[in-house]
């Protein structure tokens, strides 16, 4: 069975610092992984896309690296902003379906403080 | 619509009623997924449609949980005789295609609480 982790839990940065999420997953057979954001009563927010064919996808600040074989995951957030505090979810494709059911590690809490 | 939108945002039920969950996906979207997400916790997948077609079910927690897709478009998530453990926000999301490679959009979720 899938499990994703996600670690830290939580982070509380200051303004402008340069910051690192990490997700890892446990069966590297994926066929894609999700970065998605989720605000407080909000639903999630898609904010990166990485076939499993790719190593990595770039929007603005925002930086999301893949290694399919160490199930490894990464999002680098630069020049953080207070507007960027939420919590980040990564979420994989399960391997051997064609619709893409996700697996959801448990988040990362960000708070960017002034 | 612009988005998926869900309903009631809100709903407080009685331990043992039943209750409905509404998503209007987005106009053509062909794939529709249910999530269940308890506090502190990430989504987890209850179930998926193509269309009409309820092709896996093999997240509903048990046979209390219910849901329909009878045109393609609308969907309701169904929970019978419900428990304190059922409280967590629902996730409704919704894809233009079948195939993986395209993401999705979610929409604000139901909020369920059982006192």
């Amino acid at each position: 069975k899938q499990e994703v982790t996600q670690i830290p839990a939580a982070l509380s940065v200051p303004e402008g610092e340069n910051l690192v999420l990490n997700c890892s997953f446990t069966d590297s057979a994926i066929y894609n992984l999700q970065w998605f954001r989720q605000d407080p009563g909000k639903g999630l927010t898609s904010l990166l896309l990485i076939q499993s064919s790719q190593r990595e996808q770039t929007s603005g600040r925002l930086n999301a690296s893949l290694d399919k074989s160490s199930g490894r995951s990464t999002l680098y957030i630069a020049a953080s902003q207070p507007g960027d505090s939420a919590t980040y979810l990564c979420a994989v494709s399960v391997g051997g379906t064609s619709y893409g059911k996700l697996t959801f590690g448990q988040g990362t809490i960000l708070t960017v403080h002034p | 619509g612009a988005g998926v939108s869900q309903s009631p945002r809100y709903k407080v039920a009685k331990r043992g009623q039943d209750v409905a969950l509404r998503c209007d996906p987005i106009s053509g979207h062909v794939s529709l997924f249910w999530y269940q997400q308890a506090l502190g916790q990430g989504p987890e997948f209850l179930t998926y449609f193509q269309n009409e077609a309820q092709l896996d079910k093999s997240g509903l927690p048990s046979d209390r949980f219910f849901a329909e897709r009878p045109e393609g478009s609308v969907s309701t998530l169904k929970i019978q005789r419900t428990q304190q453990e059922d409280s967590a926000v629902y996730l409704c999301a919704s894809s233009l295609a079948r195939l993986q490679a395209y993401g999705y959009t979610f929409g604000s979720g139901t909020r369920l609480t059982v006192v």
